[in-house]
């Protein structure tokens, strides 16, 4: 079956913009979370949603940071007036609860503020 | 005291040896733990996971758990260049049972 998509795979923006970033996870997983890496670096927790609720933001870097679920299935993550330092890889993942949380991820979305 | 610890590497193996990547987790309480790869410029891809003490064999991947030591680790059997990727181990926490926690990731070079 189709995996995790994630749209668009680059995006390259001015500081100070604002960017959406898209992912659409597997069909039938109810959970979706969102990561970070940057060049170098290991895997940041963003957020986590189970369907459409997000019980834990607490790895949203900043308020500037927000992502909402809709349909208990696409997530959208948005930043709004970007700075440098958000340049990185967005990852989403989803799971399927029943199992023990084998998250499998999506491509990525390559983010380069300019 | 990072909740997840790997050796950076590189580890480099000579094509058809047996690799091994180590793991080692704080939180005693944990329950699950996965194996990813990462090939370069790609997204992190599943390839084990194991839940109880012991060892699990998929194929040439053999995963081997030992909740005791805390520890967990992947060995490659008969290593091949497309071995070659970032290994990360990643582990469930008991008190957010869906928050994975990411080691920083192996670096394995197999040599042909």
């Amino acid at each position: 079956g189709a995996g995790v998509s994630q749209s668009p795979s680059n995006k390259v923006t001015e500081k100070g913009k604002d960017v959406e970033l898209r992912c659409d996870p597997i069909s039938g997983h109810t959970a979706l979370y969102w990561y970070r890496q940057s060049l170098g670096q290991g895997l940041e927790f963003l957020i986590y949603f189970q369907g459409n609720s997000a019980p834990d933001k607490s790895g949203l870097p900043s308020d500037r940071f927000s992502a909402e679920r809709t349909g208990g299935s696409v997530s959208t993550l948005t930043i709004q007036r970007t700075q440098q330092e958000d340049s990185a890889v967005y990852l989403c993942a989803s799971s399927s609860t029943g199992t023990l949380y084998e998250q499998y991820f999506g491509p990525g979305t390559r983010l380069t503020v300019t | 005291q990072k909740e997840v610890e790997q050796n950076s590497g590189p580890l480099s193996v000579p094509e058809g040896a047996i690799a091994s990547l180590n793991c080692t987790y704080s939180d005693r309480g944990s329950q699950s733990f996965f194996w990813y790869r990462q090939y370069s410029g790609k997204s992190p891809e599943l390839i084990m996971f194991i839940y109880s003490n012991g060892d699990k064999e998929d194929g040439r991947f053999t995963a081997q758990l030992n909740k005791a030591s805390q520890y967990v680790s992947l060995l490659i059997r008969d290593s091949q260049p497309s071995d070659s990727a970032t290994y990360l181990c990643a582990v469930l926490n008991r008190l957010n049972d869906y928050k994975l926690s990411f080691g920083a990731g192996t670096t394995v070079t197999v040599r042909a």
